[in-house]
């Protein structure tokens, strides 16, 4: 079985462009997550979908980031235009239903640098 | 205040040696416990989950200590392959984002 796939791996880019980043969940997994590591520092959580729909987007740093996920499948992060201090390691998760005890599985990661 | 705080390491350990971490965690309605596992560069990956009453899983041993508030993983007979990243995560109840730890990293050597 599939895990959890992002694309891209690496992606550079200078300040004040647009970069997309996606996210491929497990099959089947209703729940998506996006989370963020900035270097020196924790992974912290950016937002949850629960099928098409954002049940959680408290962890979002500003409007400059929009997540999409139509239809209920794959997502995508926007970052429109970044800045510097978005250079991180974005991570995609993805679990199944609705307790607090769902193990969620994770992808390598997209590494993002602004320049 | 973090939500979760882990010695960052790193623990430079010889191999065979036991060795063990701990992990605490600031909001008391934190209600699901893990330990993941990162290499470098790779996924955070699900080492075990994290039970009241403690668990084993071959020579990794997981406790959790509510009245404390800290969570411990403890590894025996270490090999070359548990160098890695262990990350401490926690979950509220009815809540789904995980909260992570920085991450402990553990050498272990020859």
């Amino acid at each position: 079985e599939a895990g959890v796939t992002q694309f891209p791996s690496h992606s550079v880019i200078e300040k004040g462009q647009t970069v997309t980043l996606r996210c491929d969940p497990i099959s089947g997994h209703d729940n998506l997550y996006w989370y963020r590591r900035v270097m020196g520092k924790e992974i912290k959580f950016l937002l949850h979908f629960v099928k098409e729909s954002k049940q959680d987007e408290s962890g979002m740093p500003n409007n400059r980031f929009l997540a999409e996920r139509t239809g209920g499948t794959y997502s995508t992060l926007k970052v429109q235009p970044a800045e510097l201090e978005d250079s991180g390691v974005y991570f995609c998760a993805s679990s199944q239903g609705t307790l607090s005890t769902n193990i969620q599985y994770f992808g390598a990661g997209t590494r993002l640098s602004v320049l | 205040r973090k939500e979760v705080e882990q010695d960052p390491g790193p623990f430079n350990v010889p191999e065979g040696a036991t060795v063990a971490f701990n992990c605490t965690y600031s909001n008391s309605a934190s209600q699901s416990f893990f330990w993941y596992r990162q290499d470098c560069r790779k996924e955070p990956k699900l080492l075990m989950s994290v039970y009241s009453s403690g668990n084993e899983d071959g020579r990794f041993t997981a406790q959790l200590n509510r009245a404390s508030q800290y969570i411990s993983l403890l590894i025996r007979d270490s090999k070359l392959s548990d160098s890695a990243t262990y990350l401490c995560v926690v979950n509220r109840y009815n809540f789904n984002k995980f909260y992570f730890g920085s991450g402990t990293k553990l050498n272990v050597k020859p």
